[in-house]
């Protein structure tokens, strides 16, 4: 059974442009979540996506914001991108009986 | 919300125990994980314990939970070197959401 995935793996971005990142859950689950892993600040929860609909988020601007498709993947998009929004990109999933959480591998975004 | 801590750092010789330490805040916490990132790599679930059990196993590995004092521990048997890595403590950010809460990780480094 194929796991998390996200693409891309790695994404350049220079400061005021926009990053569009995805992630495709586990086959079966509903629920995708975002996390921003950035250097010396540990993994911070960014936003929830469950059949489609936003139902939790984090302490991020709305410059940060998402949606999930119909087949419940996902897309972050990250506009006017400043120089701290570098980090790892996590994506997980959960569903079926089990609200236990899958990662994928991440995006590193760096933003020059 | 849920507040968690660990301390960041743990050298052990290979053959070893480690014992990795986590406490949280919130008592209603249902479950509670342990999730290992090796460098480079996304999260990797190692495994979760059930708020209403004080201990799991799962070969090598060892759950502790003491729900008095808030208290989660994770123990290694037989530490090799290919389990350095960070290892994360987390727990339900709120209760009734799935959204998880990250210590800031222990960096396990195993010495021959």
């Amino acid at each position: 059974e194929a796991g998390v995935t996200q693409s891309p793996t790695h994404l350049i971005k220079t400061r005021g442009q926009q990053a569009t990142l995805r992630c495709s859950p586990i086959s079966g689950h509903t629920s995708v979540y975002w996390y921003q892993q950035a250097l010396g600040l540990g993994l911070q929860f960014l936003l929830w996506y469950d059949e489609g609909e936003e139902r939790n988020r984090g302490n991020f601007p709305p410059r940060f914001s998402g949606r999930q498709f119909p087949n419940y993947s996902s897309e972050l998009n990250v506009n006017a991108l400043e120089l701290e929004d570098s980090a790892l990109y996590l994506c997980a999933s959960s569903g079926g009986n089990t609200e236990t959480q899958y990662f994928g591998p991440g995006t590193r975004l760096l933003v020059l | 919300g849920e507040d968690v801590e660990q301390s960041l750092f743990l050298s052990v010789r290979e053959g070893d125990s480690s014992v990795i330490n986590c406490t949280y805040t919130d008592s209603s916490s249902t479950y509670l994980y342990w999730y290992k990132q090796e460098p480079g790599a996304g999260l990797q679930l190692l495994t979760y314990i059930f708020s209403n059990m004080d201990m799991k196993q799962d070969q090598r590995l060892t759950v502790l939970l003491n729900k008095k004092d808030k208290h989660l521990s994770l123990r290694i048997a037989d530490t090799q070197t290919g389990d350095s890595a960070i290892y994360f403590c987390a727990a339900p950010r709120d209760s009734g959401y799935s959204t998880l809460t990250f210590g800031k990780g222990t960096m396990l480094l195993v010495s021959p």
